[in-house]
């Protein structure tokens, strides 16, 4: 069955260091995203990118990037870690000409 | 820019009374509108959607009608169960746009 999985599933690193997590579809969908979740404020955009090589910013993108090298992975990268980044950051695909997206496990990130 | 406003929770009911989470929008044009659920510990999942105004979407005893005068997108539940505990999410995606914007979720808590 095709899925969309993220690793690590949770991560402790500490303020400075550069971080990524990962992304893996198996959809075949051309749209991926990157959201956080924090309490009170729901889901928030981070970036996305609707094929490859093609990156966008969304509403919370300051201190994340994002590359698109092939159809099946978003990696997102957070270059130099804060506290304010501690949350669960969710990844989502979907196909190119259709709104719904499906919605990976998520990834619980703490900064100390 | 688009919005989506639902009610704060949380919200606890009895097993097998109706449930009503609130939901309302502001968007330019016709938007598409979802609600998602997510359970403890997952990520979200599409619960149901419409496209048009007038549109009824349902799925697993949850319902929703895309009220253009409005601007509402209300779920209902006649008879809920324990097992319906979760966090609901309003979101919708602007004409033209492949993005979700999200409402901040409703905790719904289902008792015996």
């Amino acid at each position: 069955d095709a899925e969309i999985t993220q690793s690590p599933r949770h991560k402790i690193t500490e303020t400075g260091r550069q971080v990524t997590l990962a992304c893996h579809q198996t959809w075949n969908h051309n749209n991926m995203f990157w959201y956080r979740q924090d309490l009170g404020h729901g889901l928030r955009l981070i970036h996305y990118s609707y094929g490859v090589q093609d990156t966008n910013k969304g509403e919370v993108s300051d201190g994340y990037s994002v590359s698109r090298s092939n159809t099946e992975d978003l990696p997102l990268t957070l270059e130099s870690a804060a506290s304010s980044q501690t949350s669960v950051y969710f990844c989502a695909s979907s196909e190119s000409s259709v709104k719904t997206q499906y919605f990976g496990p998520g990834t619980r990130l703490l900064v100390l | 820019g688009d919005s989506v406003t639902q009610m704060e929770g949380p919200v606890t009911l009895s097993e097998e009374a109706f449930l009503t989470i609130n939901c309302t929008y502001t968007a330019t044009g016709y938007p598409s509108l979802f609600w998602y659920v997510q359970y403890p510990g997952e990520g979200l999942q599409l619960l149901l959607k419409a496209t048009k105004a007038d549109d009824k979407g349902s799925n697993k005893g949850f319902e929703a009608t895309y009220r253009k005068e409005t601007t509402s997108f209300h779920l209902e539940k006649g008879s809920v169960q324990v097992s319906d505990s979760a966090v609901y999410f309003c979101a919708l995606s602007g004409a033209g746009s492949y993005q979700l914007t999200f409402g901040k979720g409703t905790k719904l808590s289902v008792i015996p």
